[in-house]
């Protein structure tokens, strides 16, 4: 089945800078990878997706880009702020309608 | 707003008690469900699949028996953990996905914290 390695797992940052998430997945077939954000004591929150026909896809200051070839996708955020700060969950699947694999996650951190 | 809405969102209780989780999807009509289990500091993992008017799925390791899914409705699911002990406390998240919309998301509630006494 689908496996999905997420790094780094804690990532400290200051206001105004950037912030990379990374994520590799095993199952070729996967073509869907969203990425959630999660406060504490909520339930995760989707903030960006793309899907394998796309290579790169950008929403304001969040950006994903999908390699599939290499079988990664990575989360980018610019112009950091410290509401920014919480944990980040990539996932894969397959075709609609099957559940996510997570990653473990990424506890950000952003100073002001 | 929330799509998805999962009731209660915090119960304490004592061993040995059966507990009821509800997640329902507003606003649009979902033939399934996923249940996930999230312990502290660490990612979710799926429990089930809930489909609407047939047995749920469930993951290796999850007993059917213990963790028992109901999806009577195509906008309800429940999950039932029963005879609850201490190593049952966690934190229980539901998910759907809209099949009206094109890239089909899947929307989580927000989650129910269960502590076991």
């Amino acid at each position: 089945g689908e496996n999905v390695e997420q790094h780094p797992s804690t990532l400290s940052v200051q206001e105004g800078d950037s912030a990379v998430i990374k994520c590799t997945y095993s199952d070729s077939a996967s073509n869907y990878f969203p990425w959630y954000k999660q406060e504490l004591g909520k339930g995760p929150q989707l903030i960006i997706d793309i899907r394998s026909n796309v290579g790169e896809k950008k929403d304001q200051r969040i950006a994903v880009t999908l390699n599939k070839t290499a079988k990664h996708f990575s989360l980018h955020i610019t112009e950091t702020q410290p509401e920014d700060s919480a944990v980040y969950f990539c996932a894969a699947s397959p075709p609609a309608g099957t559940a996510l694999i997570f990653g473990k996650g990424t506890t950000l951190s952003v100073s002001s | 707003g929330a799509v998805v809405s999962q009731h209660p969102s915090r119960v304490i209780c004592k061993s040995g008690t059966s507990v009821k989780i509800e997640c329902r999807s507003l606003d649009f009509q979902a033939t399934t469900m996923f249940w996930y289990r999230q312990f502290p500091k660490q990612s979710l993992m799926l429990m089930a699949t809930s489909n609407e008017g047939s047995k749920a799925t469930y993951e290796q390791g999850v007993e059917k028996d213990k963790f028992l899914i109901n999806h009577a409705s195509l906008t309800l699911s429940t999950l039932t953990v029963t005879s609850a002990h201490p190593e049952d406390s966690s934190f229980y998240i539901c998910s759907a996905t809209d099949p009206g919309q094109p890239n089909q998301p899947q929307h989580f509630g927000d989650g129910t914290r269960l502590s076991i006494l």
